[in-house]
């Protein structure tokens, strides 16, 4: 059992350039999100995606977008990427179940843009 | 969503018990308290959840007082590999748009020999 996977595990990129990183989950989650993760910092949530179908903005969208492209995979992609968005980007996935309802995370892109 | 404190950094020796306290004054009747742990360069990982009262599972116990403001995460015994970066975390997830529980900047804890 896999969990959530996430392609690439490392990128670097030059300003202006655009790129999407890749996350699938198998556990059956209808929920997913995208956070990012600067040095010492806490996750910042970037997009989610309650169900298939349906994507909302988090705290920190501006530079981003996203698609849920079936319920196992939910994509993020820079268009046109800059040095502030350096940082790591973690995929999670989540499901409701009464009380339960961590998350499970991937282990993360370390995006780096120069 | 109610906003969370937690110190930002504890220090500990192996085989103490460490408490990790965080307070959470506005949290709502449907939150929920749950705990991360994260390690170097790897994803947060969940440790345990509870409403209220206290919950134990083989890894930590969480301690839930009555009025729900504050939550203690209780590490028996810690070793050097509980070094971590550990996040309390208050929301519902029930009310539609996903659960989007917001993390804080957590606690570093330190373990030393």
């Amino acid at each position: 059992n896999a969990g959530v996977t996430q392609t690439p595990k490392f990128q670097v990129l030059k300003t202006g350039q655009s790129m999407t990183l890749q996350c699938a989950q198998d556990m059956n989650h209808n929920s997913m999100y995208w956070y990012r993760q600067d040095p010492g910092m806490g996750l910042r949530l970037i997009y989610y995606s309650a169900s298939e179908g349906t994507t909302d903005k988090g705290e920190v969208p501006n530079g981003y977008n996203v698609s849920r492209l079936n319920k196992r995979e939910f994509s993020l992609r820079l268009e046109s990427a800059a040095p502030s968005q350096t940082s790591v980007y973690f995929c999670a996935s989540s499901e409701l179940k009464g009380s339960d309802y961590g998350y499970t995370f991937g282990s993360g892109t370390r995006l780096t843009v120069v | 969503l109610a906003k969370t404190t937690q110190p930002i950094s504890m220090d500990s020796y192996e085989g103490q018990e460490v408490n990790i306290t965080c307070s959470h004054n506005n949290i709502a009747t449907n939150d929920y308290i749950t705990w991360y742990q994260q390690f170097p360069s790897q994803g947060p990982r969940f440790i345990i959840q509870g409403y209220k009262t206290k919950v134990t599972n083989e890894v930590a116990s969480l301690f839930i007082p009555a009025d729900r403001k504050s939550s203690t995460l209780s590490l028996p015994r810690v070793s050097l590999s509980d070094t971590a970066v550990y996040y309390c975390l208050v929301g519902d997830g029930v009310t539609g748009g996903g659960n989007k529980l917001t993390f804080g900047t957590g606690t570093q804890l330190k373990v030393e020999l």
